[in-house]
């Protein structure tokens, strides 16, 4: 069974700008979390979505967005890009209730 | 306010050198401890769910213990493939969602 993919795996950006990271779940799974990774606060979980629709929410402002499609895959907004957005976003995937599986990460800078 | 802990924040073996990583936790209504390993440039990887004091997984050189305020890691004679951040999670409550710890780096010299 495939992974978690996402897509692109790298992405260079500058300050003001916005941009869309992508996420395709293990098949089967219908639920999609988001989380931010920086080497100063770990691993912070953004949002997570169920059926197309956001179940959970981090502490994250408004210019964190994402949505969730019919075939389950995801994708995740940032807007108005700032320096501090620069990190390794990761999407994982599980079935309703059991473990989270991670994909690979999109490692975004912004300068 | 749900939070985890782990230590040391690096660990440096020899190969064959036993230790253990320590996750403590707080959080209201445990709902499962995840232990995951994460290389660099890579997502993290999973290795064990607890759900309950008591409980203990295994993994080749790998366990994994559970008690109602901490989870411990136990690396039996490591070897240098062993090397990596190994990150402890909690889900609590009501919420889907992880809260992770910061993570130890285990470094194994050959």
């Amino acid at each position: 069974k495939a992974g978690v993919t996402q897509t692109p795996r790298y992405l260079i950006k500058t300050r003001g700008q916005q941009v869309t990271l992508s996420c395709s779940p293990i098949s089967g799974h219908r639920s999609v979390s988001w989380y931010q990774q920086t080497p100063g606060q770990g691993l912070q979980f953004l949002f997570e979505y169920f059926s197309e629709t956001q179940r959970n929410k981090g502490n994250f402002p408004g210019r964190f967005s994402g949505r969730q499609f019919s075939n389950s895959r995801s994708e995740m907004n940032v807007s108005t890009l700032e320096l501090g957005d620069s990190a390794l976003y990761l999407c994982a995937s599980r079935m309703a209730q059991e473990t989270q599986y991670f994909g690979p990460g999109t490692r975004l800078l912004v300068l | 306010e749900d939070q985890v802990t782990q230590s040391p924040e690096a660990l440096r073996l020899q190969e064959g050198e036993s230790s253990s990583l320590n996750c403590s936790y707080t959080v209201s209504g445990l709902r499962g401890l995840f232990w995951y390993r994460q290389d660099p440039g890579k997502g993290p990887e999973f290795l064990f769910t607890l759900y309950s004091a008591g409980e203990e997984k295994e993994k080749e050189r790998l366990k994994a213990t559970l008690t109602k305020k901490e989870s411990f890691l136990h690396i039996t004679a490591p070897k240098p493939e062993d090397s990596a951040t190994y990150l402890c999670a909690v889900q609590g409550g009501s919420q889907g969602n992880l809260i992770f710890g910061k993570g130890t780096k285990l470094s194994v010299k050959p």
